[in-house]
């Protein structure tokens, strides 16, 4: 069974530092990664999605780099704002894409 | 584009009472699914369907049904609720196209059973 783990559970991180967040799983036969964000009360917001063939995707000050053969899957958040202060969300997908599995999430906050 | 829907936002039910929760997706998206989160926990994948008429069970199926009669609409059905099922209920859709399949979600509906 596909188990995701995500590290820190929460970080509290001053404006303006970049930042890492770490994601893991348990069984390497994935279709693709997805990074997602949640704001309070909201729904999920795709930030990026990996493919299981690709090792990274970047978008704006987001970096998503994949090692599938390890397990892993890393966020890098250059330059950190209080806007993106919300709860990160990791999920690997199974078959073609449409079985989700998901860690629980880092919850992130940049203090101004 | 109004992507995915959901209805009603929030719900409050009594033990043993029914309902239904609604989606619906104008994308045309072949592949629709239902999730549920709880505190602590990512979300769980309840049931899916990769198109009108078939459905699958996910990883926390009891307690819940689904169908899938256009391609547009995925209805999830909670029969005889339970204090169990308490929960934030999401709902997501996805294509495929040339092997990269984004996950789109709607804003989900936050249930409370009494």
């Amino acid at each position: 069974k596909q188990e995701v783990t995500q590290i820190p559970a929460a970080l509290s991180v001053p404006e303006g530092e970049n930042l890492v967040l770490n994601c893991s799983f348990t069984d390497s036969a994935i279709y693709n990664l997805q990074w997602f964000r949640q704001d309070p009360g909201k729904g999920l917001t795709s930030l990026l999605l990996i493919q299981s063939s690709q090792r990274e995707q970047t978008s704006g000050r987001l970096n998503a780099s994949l090692d599938k053969s390890s397990g892993r899957s890393t966020l890098y958040i250059a330059a950190s704002q209080p806007g993106d202060s919300a709860t990160y969300l990791c999920a690997v997908a199974m078959e073609y894409g449409n079985k989700l599995v998901f860690g629980a999430g880092t919850i992130l906050r940049v203090k101004s | 584009n109004a992507g995915v829907t959901q209805t009603p936002k929030f719900q409050v039910l009594k033990t043993g009472q029914s309902m239904t929760l609604q989606c619906a997706q104008d994308m045309n998206h072949e592949y629709m699914s239902w999730y549920r989160q709880d505190p602590g926990m990512g979300l769980r994948l309840i049931h899916y369907s990769v198109g009108a008429g078939i459905t699958d069970q996910g990883e926390v199926p009891n307690g819940y049904n689904v169908s899938r009669s256009t391609t547009e609409d995925f209805p999830l059905r909670l029969l005889s609720a339970a204090p169990s099922q308490t929960s934030v209920y999401f709902c997501a859709s996805s294509y495929k196209r040339g092997g990269y399949n984004e996950q789109f979600f709607g804003p989900g509906t936050r249930l409370t059973v009494l």
